[in-house]
Parts: structure tokens; sequence; C-alpha cells
């Protein structure tokens, strides 16, 4: 059985605040690993897709990297807003099949 | 919004009966997936059309199925319908966005109540 851990399950945090998460996956046959946002009462929006070590992306104030060789991923947000308000997903892409696994999700409140 | 379209957003029916969810992939998107968020799990992958052909399968149970029509939409039918079956069912397309990747688009869902 194949699973993708997310870590903290739930952060509070304070406007103006950095923070981060984890996402561990299987470091064997890996492929790409994505990255979502999920806002309440809308659908996963996708926010990056990394598939080689040691990739770093950037999007605005949300940054991510990837280990393979270790099989861990992090998303950095600095300075957060409220708007940042959401569950962050990771997925496991395994092979050249398109099925993903997904994590459970960090939940990410941050206060004003 | 992701251009992603499912029908109906809300459904409610009764256990034992059949019920047909409805999605329209991005313009141009070939691929169509299938999702399941139930309340205690996280997004569970149920199946993959591609072109109107099969292509990978998660746990999805025998009494659901799955199609691609020649304009590329996507119906997931469930049927004999339990208690257990209520949960959020996404839809999402994907296109290309570098070798060896393919980023998913999700739909707005349908959520289904069995009572």
């Amino acid at each position: 059985i194949l699973n993708v851990e997310q870590s903290p399950q739930s952060l509070h945090v304070q406007e103006g605040d950095s923070t981060n998460f984890t996402c561990s996956f299987p470091s064997s046959n890996f492929y790409a690993l994505h990255w979502y946002r999920w806002e309440t009462a809308k659908s996963p929006e996708a926010l990056f897709v990394m598939t080689l070590n040691g990739d770093e992306k950037k999007k605005g104030r949300i940054s991510a990297t990837l280990n393979t060789k270790e099989g861990y991923s992090y998303l950095y947000i600095k300075g957060s807003q409220p708007e940042d308000s959401a569950t962050y997903l990771c997925a496991f892409r395994l092979d050249s099949s398109y099925k993903l696994i997904f994590g459970s999700g960090t939940r990410l409140l941050v206060r004003p | 919004d992701s251009g992603v379209t499912q029908t109906p957003k809300h459904l409610i029916t009764a256990t034992g009966q059949r019920v047909t969810l409805r999605c329209s992939p991005r313009s141009g998107d070939l691929s169509v997936y299938w999702y399941q968020q139930s309340l205690d799990q996280g997004l569970q992958f149920l199946i993959q059309y591609y072109n109107g052909e099969e292509r990978a399968k998660g746990n999805i149970l025998e009494r659901f199925s799955a199609q691609q029509f020649p304009d590329l939409h996507s119906e997931l039918n469930l049927s004999s319908l339990e208690l257990g079956d209520s949960a959020l069912y996404f839809c999402a397309s994907s296109a290309r966005t570098g070798p060896n990747t393919d980023t998913q688009y999700f739909g707005p869902g349908t959520r289904l109540t069995v009572l």
C-alpha cells in the first residue's frame, strides 16, 4: 500500500508569519509530485508539478522544494495572508500511469 | 474557474438507486479523471479515461462504472447505492505542462447524499 503523508494536519498562524508543511512519499518509482490548494467550497487548484530531485518552484509567496531520494517535499508560504487559508494537498504520481495518490492535506488557517 | 464543468452540483437519492454524474473537460483536454472524497478519507482516485479509452483504474467498486464519449465528456454511473457512497465526486481533466507532467484541473464536484 502506497502512502502519502502530510504534516502537520492543521496549522493556525498569524497574518505575516511564514510557514511550511511537509509531504512524504515513497522514494522508489517516483514519477512526479503535485501540490494543490483547496479552498472551502471550491475545487482543488493546481499549484506545482515537480519531477526532478532538487526541483524548486515558486508562485508569488508560495514555493516548494523536492527531494526524491529521501521522499519528501516542502511547501513554504512567506508572509501568510488570510486569503492563504485553505487545505494544501500533495499528490504522488507513481509511474507512467496517470493515477495520483493524494495525501490527506494540511489545513492552514491564517488569522488577521 | 478551471474550465471543467460537472453536473449536477448536488444529488440526493435513496439506497438501492442508480445515479449518473456528468463531467465536461476543459477545451482540448483528452484525459478525464474521477475522484471520490468521503468524509473520513482523502481524495481517492477512481478511474481515468483518455480519448474514449480507459487508461487507469483505482479502487473503483464494481457497482460503479464510467465512460468517455466521442465529444470527450464523461459520465460516472453509480448503482445499487449504499449510505457509504455519500461523498463529493470530482472530475478532473489534464493538459500537458511539460515533459512527463500532467497538471490535473478539477471541476466543482458533485455532492452525492444517499439516504
